[in-house]
Parts: C-alpha cells; sequence; structure tokens
C-alpha cells in the first residue's frame, strides 16, 4: 500500500529565505506524485506534479519539486519565501490508479 | 479542468441529525471522491462514487455513516447521519482528470461541519 510523509507539521521561514518541505513515499511501484496547497476556508489547489517524466517538476507561484528515486523523496522548495505563501501543505501519491493518498500536511508560516 | 461546487460551505447542526453535503462539476466525470478532513489533519477518503453502482467505502466507513448517491455523471452527495461533536470536520467532494491516475484530482471549497 502506498505511504506519505511529510516531516515537519510546522515550517517557518523568513520572508526571502528558501522554502524547503519535505515529502517522502512508499512505494513497490513508480509512483505519481503531487503537491498541493491549501488557504484558509478554501479547498486544494495543486501546485505542481510528477507524472515519471522529468525529475525535476516546476509549479505555479515559483515552486518545484524533484523527484528522487534513490531516496524515495519529492520535497517542495521555492527560492524566496513570499507572505502569500502562508498556507498547508499537502503531498500526495498514486500507484496510478485513481486512490490518492495524501501526507499529514506542513503549516507553512512566513514571518517578516 | 474541472470546477467543483459544494453546497453547503459550512453547517452548524444538533447532534443525533443528519446533513447532506451536494457536489456539482461542471463536466461529466466517471469517479467522485468524497474525503474527509478532520481539524488539523490531513485528507481521509471515505468512498468512491461510481454513476450507476453503489459506492466503493475505504476502511473504517460504513454506508449507514456515510450514504452516497451519485444519480448522474455530474452529480453526488454525501450524508452525514446521526451526527455527533466526532463527525465535525471538513468534508470535500473531487474528481480526477479523465487520464485517471496520473493526472490531478481538482476539489471543491469543502463544507466545514461543526457538530454540537
Amino acid at each position: 500500500a502506498q505511504s506519505v510523509t511529510q516531516l515537519g507539521s510546522h515550517v517557518s521561514v523568513s520572508e526571502g529565505a528558501l522554502v524547503l518541505l519535505r515529502c517522502n513515499y512508499s512505494s513497490s511501484v513508480p509512483p505519481y506524485l503531487f503537491w498541493y496547497v491549501q488557504y484558509p476556508n478554501q479547498g486544494l489547489q495543486l501546485l505542481l506534479k510528477y507524472t515519471s517524466a522529468a525529475t525535476l517538476v516546476k509549479g505555479i507561484n515559483g515552486f518545484e519539486a524533484e523527484f528522487k528515486k534513490s531516496e524515495t523523496s519529492f520535497h517542495l522548495t521555492k527560492p524566496s519565501a513570499h507572505m502569500s505563501d502562508a498556507a498547508e501543505y499537502f503531498c500526495a501519491a498514486t500507484g496510478g490508479g485513481n486512490k490518492l493518498t495524501f501526507g499529514t500536511g506542513t503549516q507553512l508560516k512566513v514571518e517578516l | 479542468s474541472a470546477v467543483i461546487s459544494q453546497k453547503p460551505s459550512r453547517d452548524i447542526c444538533q447532534r443525533g441529525t443528519s446533513l447532506t453535503i451536494q457536489c456539482q462539476v461542471d463536466s461529466q466525470v466517471t469517479m467522485m471522491f468524497w474525503y474527509r478532513q478532520q481539524p488539523g489533519q490531513s485528507l481521509t477518503l471515505i468512498a468512491t462514487a461510481n454513476q450507476g453502482s453503489e459506492a466503493t467505502y475505504e476502511s473504517g466507513f460504513v454506508i449507514d455513516k456515510f450514504p452516497i448517491s451519485r444519480p448522474n455523471l455530474t452529480f453526488s452527495t454525501l450524508t452525514v447521519s446521526n451526527m455527533s461533536p466526532e463527525d465535525s470536520s471538513i468534508y470535500l467532494c473531487s474528481v480526477q482528470g479523465p487520464q485517471g491516475g496520473n493526472t490531478e484530482a481538482f476539489f471543491g471549497q469543502g463544507t466545514r461541519l461543526t457538530v454540537v
């Protein structure tokens, strides 16, 4: 069964600093991987996805993630944090079927 | 992409009552998914709803508690029955792109339920 682990339920960065949100997956088959963002009182919005093409995936709002099979990781990064990036971020995976397995989420706080 | 509308966006309900949540999609989709997001937690899949057949429930969720209807390819409802405070959560409707698992899922804005 697929599982997704997000290290750090809360991450705090200064505005302009690097954002790094960690995600590891466990799968016996090549996964499809996703990062979603959830702003307060809103649904989930897709940031980016990995579907076995390029290992470095660029998404919206300046975010990107790198698929590393050897580390079973799909960490999310952004070079320079903005106040508007404060939200909850979810990593998710599917083994090629239709069921998404979500990580527990990381709350990103951006401080002045 | 798909645009999903959920109603109601929030509700406060008395324990022992039931609430039906509606999900409307702007395009025809084969599978619709219902998730629960408990306070401070991640999303947990409740069930998958296919048009023309009974919903498939995940472990820990039963039809008597969460009956689902799927009358056509653009609409589904989830009922939370005989509610207790433990049912206070955000309930989200979701669909996936036409290629299935390798495309993103689209989500409604959620229904924030508080049971008192």
